[in-house]
């Protein structure tokens, strides 16, 4: 079965600081990779996912992740971040064959202070 | 909004009753998928229906049970429910169960175990 690790379970940044949020899966066959962002408040909404092709997927609202498949990774960039990016952030995986069912790291809250 | 709705937003239950859920999938899809989200954790997969069936199972008891119906909407039941059933139940719409598919989620129940 495959895992999920989110490194950094709570994040402080002042506005136009740069942020990674660190991702790291377990699974030993292909998969795919997402970036979920819950608002507060609001319901869970993709940022970005990667299938296939370019390792380095651009998202909405300025976000990139790059996946590194030696090193089971996909982390999450972006060079400025602004205080309505304060959010919890998801990355999830699920393998390219069988059941799909997402299978979600524990979170990274994000605060970004003005 | 992603087009995913469910009911009731908010439940509150006691210890041993049965409680059903809603969801409504965005137009177009005919995979929906469970998730149960306890507080400070990443979601969790419950099951998945692809055209009325179940498709998949995550490490959840037969007490979780589930239905989906001819226009894809879906309901989750849980039986004799349990302190530790408290938890915010996303549902999640799909236009197929096809690697690389995005997941859309809906708003969430809150579910309080009393």
């Amino acid at each position: 079965a495959q895992s999920v690790s989110q490194h950094n379970h709570h994040v402080i940044l002042s506005e136009a600081a740069s942020l990674e949020l660190g991702c790291n899966y377990s699974y030993g066959g292909t998969v795919n990779l997402f970036w979920y962002v819950q608002y507060p408040g609001q319901h869970l909404q993709l940022l970005l996912k990667y299938f296939s092709g370019d390792p380095l997927v651009k998202g909405i609202k300025g976000f990139e992740a790059e996946f590194i498949k030696s090193k089971f990774s996909f982390n999450l960039r972006k060079p400025s971040v602004q205080w309505s990016d304060t959010a919890e952030y998801f990355c999830a995986v699920t393998p390219d064959t069988g059941r799909r069912a997402l299978t979600f790291g524990s979170g990274t809250r994000l605060q970004v202070q003005p | 909004e992603t087009g995913v709705t469910q009911s009731p937003t908010h439940l509150i239950k006691t210890r041993g009753q049965q409680v059903t859920l809603r969801c409504s999938s965005q137009s177009g899809h005919n995979t929906v998928s469970w998730y149960q989200q306890a507080l400070g954790q990443g979601p969790q997969f419950i099951f998945q229906y692809y055209r009325e069936e179940e498709n998949g199972r995550g490490n959840f008891p037969p007490r979780f049970s589930g239905l989906q119906f001819p226009n894809y909407s879906s309901e989750l039941n849980v039986n004799a429910l349990e302190l530790d059933d408290s938890a915010l139940y996303l549902c999640a719409s799909s236009r197929s169960g096809r690697a690389g598919d995005t997941q859309y989620f809906g708003p969430g129940t809150r579910l309080t175990v009393l």
